[in-house]
């Protein structure tokens, strides 16, 4: 079954330290990973996906597949950067269905 | 601002009624998505749609139903068999066109109180 497994709900760090929140995937075809991020007050919005192999915003998130894990890091974090953080599981065989995590709260203390 | 549209932002039900919440999008997307949002759960996808006058179930349809009679619309209803109502709803879309980029785009959400 797909699954998205996101194990802290809550994480606090303090402004210039690192960055790693945690997901982890089960799916059984070829999966696309993305980040969302929700800040306060704003829209649920896309951060990154594993396709582009891009960098937003300082972040990075690299897909291992033999560990089913995306996790999204950033070397030095950034007050800005506290939000609500859900890793999403597309696939190319159903690509219109995505499968969220439960959300890490970060928060990034001054 | 374009994009996504829901209405109303906030909304009173009376047990046992049955509620519409819109969803609107001018972004010409062919796919539209429900989902629900409760603390600690995430999102939790309640239908979602490819093309018009098509949907299919995401992972707790029951008690909810939705219609997409236009490209630009996909509004859910809540009826009265769902046994636990209140809750944050999120509507979304994406272009199913789009393999390489695949990104969904948010409306603000309803926040749904059945009193």
């Amino acid at each position: 079954a797909q699954r998205v497994t996101q194990p802290e709900k809550l994480l606090s760090v303090f402004k210039g330290a690192p960055v790693e929140l945690k997901c982890n995937y089960s799916y059984s075809g070829s999966p696309e990973l993305f980040w969302y991020v929700q800040y306060s007050r704003q829209r649920l919005q896309l951060l990154l996906r594993h396709i582009s192999r891009e960098s937003i915003k300082g972040f990075t998130a690299d897909l291992n597949k033999g560990e089913t894990s995306f996790h999204l890091k950033k070397p030095f974090a950034q007050e800005e950067d506290s939000a609500m953080y859900y890793c999403a599981l597309s696939g190319r065989e159903n690509f219109n269905k995505f499968y969220f995590g439960s959300g890490t709260k970060l928060n990034v203390k001054p | 601002d374009g994009g996504i549209t829901q209405s109303p932002k906030y909304l009173f039900r009376k047990e046992g009624q049955n509620v519409t919440l819109s969803c609107e999008q001018n972004l010409n997307h062919d796919a539209m998505y429900w989902y629900r949002q409760d603390p600690g759960q995430g999102l939790r996808l309640i239908y979602y749609s490819q093309i018009v006058n098509d949907f299919q179930k995401g992972d707790i349809a029951e008690g909810y139903s939705v219609s997409r009679e236009k490209k630009e619309s996909f509004p859910l209803t809540v009826t009265s068999a769902q046994k636990n109502p209140t809750a944050f709803y999120l509507c979304a879309s994406s272009d199913i066109r789009d393999l390489a980029y695949n990104e969904q785009f948010f409306g603000p959400g309803t926040r749904l109180t059945v009193l």
